[in-house]
């Protein structure tokens, strides 16, 4: 089975603090994905990699930047947290052309 | 643009009543389409998903969808629904074998014991 976590189930912040949310997946795949999930607005894209060291910006890219260093492991930077980046992010990863998996989601909250 | 539309965003029903969730997409090239379904405080998972041949394809759970090219639709359908259907459910899309598959905003079904 196929397996994505991530490092958070819930967490909470401040206004201007730096937030890393992680991901790793065990399939060796070479897509991995960042999603916010906001009610009656869908999964939206922030940023995708399709290879180590190798990004892509999604829909809304503005406020975030990512990391890949290594194949597994995605990261997720809010450079400096704002209100209206509290939502439910969720980390997918696949092969290309393949439908995707998903991790169980980080619940940010920006107070 | 690419898009993915999903035609009701909350859907309320009593058990053993039927389903269909309507899922529209807008391009006219090769499209691999998908259901995604998340229960309550779960992760997404993939119901079903159509890659070519038959247009009536089968999922987990007694979920189908049909592929209606001409229609640029992809219905997802059950026959009797139960509560533990109770989820949200998202169509989803890869154009031309792209690496971004694109989410429709999703449908809440509420299911009535």
């Amino acid at each position: 089975d196929v397996k994505v976590t991530q490092s958070s189930r819930y967490l909470v912040k401040r206004t201007g603090e730096k937030v890393f949310l992680e991901c790793v997946q065990d399939m060796d795949h070479e897509n991995m994905f960042w999603y916010r999930q906001d009610p009656g607005l869908g999964l939206r894209l922030i940023y995708f990699s399709y290879d180590v060291k190798m990004k892509e910006k999604g829909d809304i890219p503005e406020g975030y930047s990512v990391s890949r260093e290594k194949k597994e492991r995605f990261s997720l930077i809010l450079e400096s947290a704002s209100t209206n980046q509290t939502s439910m992010y969720l980390c997918g990863e696949g092969l290309r052309g393949q439908p995707q998996h998903f991790g169980d989601g980080t619940r940010l909250s920006i107070l | 643009a690419q898009s993915v539309s999903q035609h009701n965003h909350h859907v309320i029903l009593s058990e053993a009543a039927s389903l269909e969730l309507g899922c529209n997409y807008s391009y006219g090239g090769t499209v691999n389409l998908f259901w995604y379904v998340q229960y309550p405080g779960q992760h997404l998972q993939l119901l079903l998903k159509y890659f070519s041949g038959d247009p009536l394809v089968k999922g987990i759970k007694g979920f189908e969808a049909e592929f209606i090219k001409s229609k640029f639709s992809f219905n997802l359908r059950k026959p009797s629904v139960q509560w533990s259907d109770t989820a949200e459910y998202f169509c989803a899309a890869l154009m031309n074998r792209d690496d971004k598959i694109i989410f429709g905003k999703g449908t809440r079904l509420h299911i009535l014991p």
